[in-house]
């Protein structure tokens, strides 16, 4: 079976701190996918990033950055110099390859509030 | 573009009532996935399709069923609601469930409460 725990339910930080939400996976499969989603207050699901297993590059999109470390297990997500629209909630989010694991299994999601 | 859009936005049902939750993607992918969102738990798969004509069992199905006439469509229905239904529903698709490109797009929601 597939995991994905998120273990920080909350985080508030003030705005332009830097923040690091965790995410740590379980899989047997030898390829797989892990995504982040956003879901600021007004509901909607927003797709940010998906890394494949085999590349273990980080990447870094304007403040954000993803670290991936498959001899940990984790794909933890940075915000750099945090802003107020940053608020929202974030899931990450697993994907396997063998049969009965192509489904997303997410994470319970941690709520970051940026403070003003 | 409109991507995927759920219909209604929200809605209040009486238990043993039943409802359809509509969703219409127009981004012509194989797959289509329905979840329901609860506090503290995440997203949950309920039900989903590979392909038009074929559905799956998720990780939540009892009290839903769902079916794939087209590429479009993919509605989920409570066919006897109960207060445990009440929840966030969220329609999703992808190119494929299979393959590197797959991440899955999400409409905006329906808000569910079942009294």
């Amino acid at each position: 079976a597939q995991k994905v725990t998120q273990a920080q339910t909350e985080i508030s930080v003030v705005e332009k701190e830097d923040v690091t939400l965790d995410c740590v996976y379980e899989t047997r499969d030898t390829t797989y996918y892990l995504f982040w989603y956003k879901q600021p207050p007004s509901g909607e699901l927003v797709f940010l990033i998906r890394r494949n297993s085999f590349d273990e590059q980080n990447e870094i999109s304007g403040r954000y950055s993803w670290n991936f470390q498959k001899s940990t297990s984790s794909f933890n997500f940075t915000i750099t110099a945090s802003q107020v629209v940053d608020s929202a909630v974030y899931f990450c989010a697993l994907r396997g390859s063998n049969f009965g694991n192509e489904k997303l299994t997410f994470g319970t999601g941690t709520r970051l509030t940026i403070i003003p | 573009t409109a991507g995927i859009t759920q219909a209604p936005t929200s809605q209040i049902l009486a238990a043993g009532r039943s409802m359809t939750l509509r969703c219409t993607q127009d981004m012509r992918h194989n797959a289509m996935y329905w979840y329901r969102q609860d506090l503290g738990l995440g997203l949950r798969l309920i039900h989903y399709s590979n392909t038009a004509g074929t559905t799956g069992k998720g990780e939540v199905p009892d009290g839903y069923s769902v079916s794939r006439a087209n590429t479009d469509d993919f509605p989920l229905t409570l066919a006897s609601a109960v207060p445990s239904q009440t929840s966030v529903y969220f329609c999703a698709s992808s190119e494929t469930t299979g393959g590197p490109y797959n991440e899955q797009f999400f409409g905006p929601g329906t808000r569910l409460t079942v009294l």
